[in-house]
């Protein structure tokens, strides 16, 4: 089975802070992609990757970055958090765009 | 709005009974995809039907695409408890490596 391991299920942070999310994937994907979901929002995409050192912008990636240096490993960074940033963050990977997502378990990021 | 819509927002019914619960979307797609999300964790996909099939079945699970309506089903019988969760469906449009997620349908399965 895929497995797509976040790096923290839970995690508190300061305005104005930098934090890294990170996530791992065990099956060698291409493609890999960060979510953020809010209540009554859904799941909105942050930013995607389809290989090594690339990326693209999703529908909201303001306020955000990414990193791709290792094709398992994908990070999402807040570079000055700030509240509306608090939210549940979902990693995702999958082998390539015609087939389905696997889902890390989330993490439940505060920002105080 | 957002390009899959689910309906109905919530739904609540007793074990044994089947649930069914309906997505829109609005521009052509390539497949759809339904997931599951149990409270508190990642999403957990179910069936992926593809923009030239019209229906797919996996266990207990029956899915239905209407291209011409835009619009999905996904029917779920003999429901049990542990089918307690949100229900989101996913499109894929034709051009594209994204999936665009709708707000999901919250089902409630009572013993």
């Amino acid at each position: 089975d895929v497995k797509v391991t976040q790096s923290s299920r839970y995690l508190v942070k300061r305005t104005g802070e930098k934090v890294f999310l990170e996530c791992v994937q065990d099956m060698d994907h291409e493609n890999m992609f960060w979510y953020r979901q809010d209540p009554g929002l859904g799941l909105r995409l942050i930013y995607f990757s389809y290989d090594v050192k690339m990326k693209e912008k999703g529908d909201i990636p303001e306020g955000y970055s990414v990193s791709r240096e290792k094709k398992e490993r994908f990070s999402l960074i807040l570079e000055s958090a700030s509240t509306n940033q608090t939210s549940m963050y979902l990693c995702a990977s999958s082998f390539n765009s015609n087939q389905p997502q696997h889902f890390g378990d989330g993490t439940r990021l505060s920002i105080l | 709005s957002q390009q899959g819509e689910e309906d109905p927002q919530a739904l609540s019914i007793q074990e044994g009974e089947n649930a069914t619960m309906n997505c829109s979307y609005k521009t052509s797609i390539n497949n759809l995809q339904w997931y599951r999300q149990n409270s508190g964790r990642g999403l957990v996909h179910l069936i992926l039907i593809r923009s030239n099939e019209r229906e797919k079945h996996s266990g207990r699970l029956r899915v239905t695409l209407d291209t011409s309506k835009k619009s999905s089903s996904l029917l779920i019988t003999a429901s049990r408890a542990a089918d307690t969760a949100s229900y989101f469906c996913a499109t894929r449009q034709a051009a594209g490596n994204k999936l665009t997620f709708g707000g999901g349908t919250r089902v409630l399965v009572k013993p």
